[in-house]
């Protein structure tokens, strides 16, 4: 089993639409959780970090359930300009550098 | 600051040619790791080092060699390079903080990676 795995999609989704991946990773010593973008061809960049609580930034939304080992991201209103790979990054308990990537999620906006 | 700079962005080597790939940072960050991006796979760590001096294996190490003599750099070496290490690979630096309450965040910073062929 992968330690962190993603539905790779690819999802297409219409501009205005509601969108939400899932993420679930194997380690339950696991301590930080990240949603990453990358573009086409670029080097992956933070979209945001994903807390306990939940947390949100304008039309974003992660989600974190330990008990489930699961995170989420939803994204509101989307634009053509999300169309990219999401990845959900987990750090493990005992290096803060070591990051475990899944395989992202292809996700496209069409007009 | 630059942040984090790789070269080259581009190379083609012959199987059994050797070479480094260069990562720098200037953000003063501890943390440094170089990663592969593969089609279908994602970003798999080959090694990483949590200070100058100091590195460790990640999930794919072998045919790969790092050091770290100084907090800026984090030099790649392919000792003698076979076509599956044919790949993007990724340099990244982070810094970690401690919350409010007790979560450790890092966020790691990417180079623009360096698209390698071996032939």
């Amino acid at each position: 089993r992968k330690e962190v795995e993603q539905d790779p999609g690819p999802f297409n989704v219409p501009e205005g639409a509601t969108v939400a991946f899932n993420c679930t990773y194997s380690n339950s010593a696991s301590q930080s959780f990240f949603w990453y973008r990358q573009d086409c061809r670029k080097e992956p960049k933070l979209l945001m970090s994903v807390y306990s609580s939940g947390n949100e930034d304008g039309r974003f939304t992660a989600q974190l359930n330990r008990a489930s080992q699961y995170i989420s991201l939803l994204i509101r209103d989307s634009k053509l300009s999300d169309s990219a790979t999401y990845l959900c990054v987990v750090t493990g308990g005992t290096s803060y550098g070591k990051l475990t990537f899944g395989q992202g999620t292809i996700l496209t906006v069409h007009p | 600051n630059a942040g984090v700079t790789q070269t080259p962005k581009f190379q083609v080597l012959k199987t059994g040619q050797s070479m480094t790939l260069q990562c720098a940072q200037d953000m003063n960050h501890e943390y440094m790791s170089w990663y592969r991006q593969d089609p279908g796979m994602g970003l798999r760590l080959i090694h990483y080092s949590v200070g100058a001096g100091i590195t460790d294996q990640g999930e794919v190490p072998n045919g790969y060699n790092v050091s770290r003599s100084t907090t800026e750099d984090f030099p790649l070496r392919l000792l003698s390079a076979a076509p599956s290490q044919t790949s993007v690979y990724f340099c990244a630096s982070s810094y970690s903080k401690v919350s409010t309450g007790t979560m450790i965040t890092d966020t790691q910073y990417f180079g623009p990676g360096t698209r390698l062929t071996v032939l």
